[in-house]
């Protein structure tokens, strides 16, 4: 069974903290991505990385970084949290071709920033 | 301009009624897929269904269809007799081209579906 796992499904941080939300799959998948969920928005892409070490930006970066050193680890990171990035987070890995493959998702990181 | 377009936020249907959720789309690429997402009060996200740009016929997985009209650019949800499970938010979702040649999903803001018994 396919399987994409988060560090955390609840997290709450101070404003200012530096936060780092963890996402591991089992595939062996090459891409790797991470959203933001929030009420009439739907998922809004923050980072990808297609590769180890390889990443892109997604549609809101700002205020975010990404770390994949490992094919299987994708990491999140908020360098100093602010309440505006309180939020569900949700990672996803997908074969490099997405023309068939569906993206696999984890369960999500609820955050939230006080 | 969004490039996936879902304009019913919510949605009461009767169960055992067939519903059908719109999605519209806007990209220039010719080549391009179209994914429809299920996605429980639970929070995990469910592939539904795939249609490929090229596809001459119209994806069916089960109770779902997709009815893909590729001039009017949409890619509506087709759910047939209805289940009180099928009660969750919906999302539509379109694979494009970055900038740098990779890939990536970008989804519209969503529709509630909730099933009446």
């Amino acid at each position: 069974d396919v399987k994409v796992t988060q560090s955390s499904r609840y997290l709450v941080k101070r404003t200012g903290e530096k936060v780092f939300l963890e996402c591991v799959q089992d595939m062996d998948h090459e891409n790797m991505f991470w959203y933001r969920q929030d009420p009439g928005l739907g998922l809004r892409l923050i980072y990808f990385s297609y590769d180890v070490k390889m990443k892109e930006k997604g549609d809101i970066p700002e205020g975010y970084s990404v770390s994949r050193e490992k094919k299987e680890r994708f990491s999140l990171i908020l360098e100093s949290a602010s309440t505006n990035q309180t939020s569900m987070y949700l990672c996803a890995s997908s074969r490099r071709t997405l023309q068939t493959y569906e993206q696999y998702f984890g369960p999500g990181t609820r955050l939230t920033v006080t | 301009a969004q490039k996936i377009t879902q304009t019913q936020p919510g949605m009461f249907v009767q169960e055992k009624e067939a519903v059908t959720l719109d999605c519209t789309y806007d990209t220039s690429d010719p080549s391009y897929g179209l994914f429809w997402y299920k996605q429980p009060s639970s929070g995990e996200m469910i592939f539904l269904i795939y249609q490929g740009s090229y596809d001459q016929q119209n994806a069916t997985e089960g109770r779902y269809s997709l009815n893909f009209q590729k001039a009017r650019k949409s890619a509506n949800l087709v759910i047939s007799a209805s289940q009180l499970g099928d009660s969750a938010m919906y999302f539509c979702a379109m694979r494009e081209l970055t900038n740098f040649g990779n890939e990536k999903l970008t989804f519209g803001t969503g529709t509630r579906l909730t099933i009446i018994p």
